[in-house]
């Protein structure tokens, strides 16, 4: 079973802050890395695929970037809203398989 | 309207009884995936397939069963229900591996006592 840690586990931050949160997993062995964004009682939305070394994805204010040297990546929300609450998972797919492993993911919320 | 559905949203079980959690997409989608969810431990992938009558373990498929004998169905089959399999189940699918997105079914709250 392949490791893949996300920091922090949960996150509070105040509305109009900038926040970012970071994905580890196996430097060896990179097929992509998946970005998910899981609001409460709602079912797990795609934001980002990314597949390169040196990639960075942009969606509205949120932005990731992609280190698979050295086995991490990074999520970026600017100028959190009250509607970016929701918890963020990052899942990775290594060469060896077809397989897809997530991690516990980061719960941010967002203070009006 | 594209998307993955489940069935049933909510089922509570007794021990033994076999039951099936269908998932079905209408996008044509080659990959399908299986996962549960369980407080700590994140998303676990149970079963995927890459294409008709392909199939393969994820990491805990102990207990499950899948098959996948036309491109838009994906049933999970729990033959023998155990308490250990209450959980929150997803079916998800996706065009290929990767670089595509997966599209999540709305989910499966299985209690079983």
């Amino acid at each position: 079973i392949l490791n893949v840690e996300q920091s922090p586990q949960s996150l509070h931050v105040q509305e109009g802050d900038s926040t970012n949160f970071t994905c580890s997993f196996p430097s060896s062995n990179f097929y992509a890395l998946h970005w998910y964004r899981w609001e409460t009682a709602k079912s797990p939305e795609a934001l980002f695929v990314m597949t390169l070394n040196g990639d960075e994805k942009k969606k509205g204010r949120i932005s990731a970037t992609l280190n698979t040297k050295e086995g991490y990546s990074y999520l970026y929300i600017k100028g959190s809203q009250p509607e970016d609450s929701a918890t963020y998972l990052c899942a990775f797919i290594g060469s060896a398989g077809n397989q897809f492993y997530f991690g516990t993911g980061t719960s941010l919320t967002v203070i009006p | 309207e594209a998307q993955v559905t489940q069935n049933p949203r909510y089922l509570i079980t007794v021990t033994g009884k076999k039951l099936t959690v269908t998932c079905s997409q209408n996008m044509n989608h080659e990959y399908m995936s299986w996962y549960r969810q369980d407080p700590g431990l994140g998303l676990r992938q149970i079963y995927y397939s890459m294409n008709v009558e392909v199939t393969d373990k994820g990491d805990v498929p102990e207990g499950y069963k899948v098959s996948r004998k036309e491109k838009r169905n994906f049933p999970l089959i729990l033959e023998s229900p155990s308490p250990n399999q209450t959980s929150l189940y997803f079916c998800a699918s996706s065009l290929g591996l990767s670089p595509y997105e997966q599209y999540f079914g709305p989910g499966t709250r299985l209690t079983v006592t």
